[in-house]
């Protein structure tokens, strides 16, 4: 049993360049999320999608876009990294919007030089 | 006054100690609360849900005071294992009004 796997596991990027974080989940859960952890800031949300074909922005969804094309897929991209966008990113999912019970992935570490 | 507040620690205990951690939220429309463990370098996982009557997990008792807003974790007879950083999660309605707290790190050492 899979859960949720995330692509790549680490990356170093040039910025400028565009990226794009891979998410799949095969419980079926209608919601997802990303949200990159920085040291001494936690867990902030990016974007969000409370079902397949819907999307929401998070606290900090600027230079960042996200599809959900079907239930399994959540897709993350960088158009244009900048350094300020290194971090570790998670990708979760839930069973309903809006319950606390996330089940994560175990993080894309990304670095932008 | 930030939403979610927790102190970051570190707390060092020694195996065997009870150990509490504390966490303050500010939105008083706040309906649910979670309490997740991360390892380091690893992701966040549920620990457990908070419940308005407390619950009780083997040696963690989570417990709510919504009129202080603040909820609780109490861990027993502290475990080698237990060393984690433990964040607090308050739902306040909505996919996007799930915030966590910044962590609260403990080491248990032998």
């Amino acid at each position: 049993i899979a859960g949720i796997t995330q692509a790549p596991t680490s990356q170093i990027l040039a910025a400028g360049r565009r990226m794009t974080l891979r998410c799949t989940q095969d419980m079926r859960h209608n919601a997802m999320y990303w949200y990159r952890q920085d040291l001494g800031l936690g867990l902030r949300l990016i974007h969000y999608s409370n079902t397949a074909g819907t999307t929401g922005k998070g606290e900090v969804p600027d230079g960042y876009s996200v599809s959900r094309a079907n239930t399994d897929d959540f897709p993350l991209t960088l158009a244009s990294a900048v350094p300020s966008q290194t971090s570790v990113y998670f990708c979760a999912s839930s069973d309903e919007a809006g319950t606390g019970e996330l089940f994560f992935g175990e993080g894309s570490r990304l670095t932008v030089l | 006054r930030k939403e979610v507040e927790q102190d970051p620690g570190p707390f060092n205990v020694p195996e065997g100690a009870t150990v509490a951690f504390n966490c303050t939220y500010s939105n008083s429309a706040s309906q649910s609360f979670f309490w997740y463990r991360q390892d380091c370098r690893k992701e966040p996982k549920l620990l457990m849900s908070v419940y308005s009557s407390g619950n009780e997990d083997g040696r963690f008792t989570a417990q709510l005071n919504r009129a202080s807003q603040y909820i609780s974790l109490l861990i027993r007879d502290s475990k080698l294992s237990d060393s984690a950083t433990y964040l607090c999660v308050v739902n306040q309605g909505g996919s996007e009004k799930l915030v966590f707290g910044k962590g609260t790190k403990l080491t248990v050492n032998p």
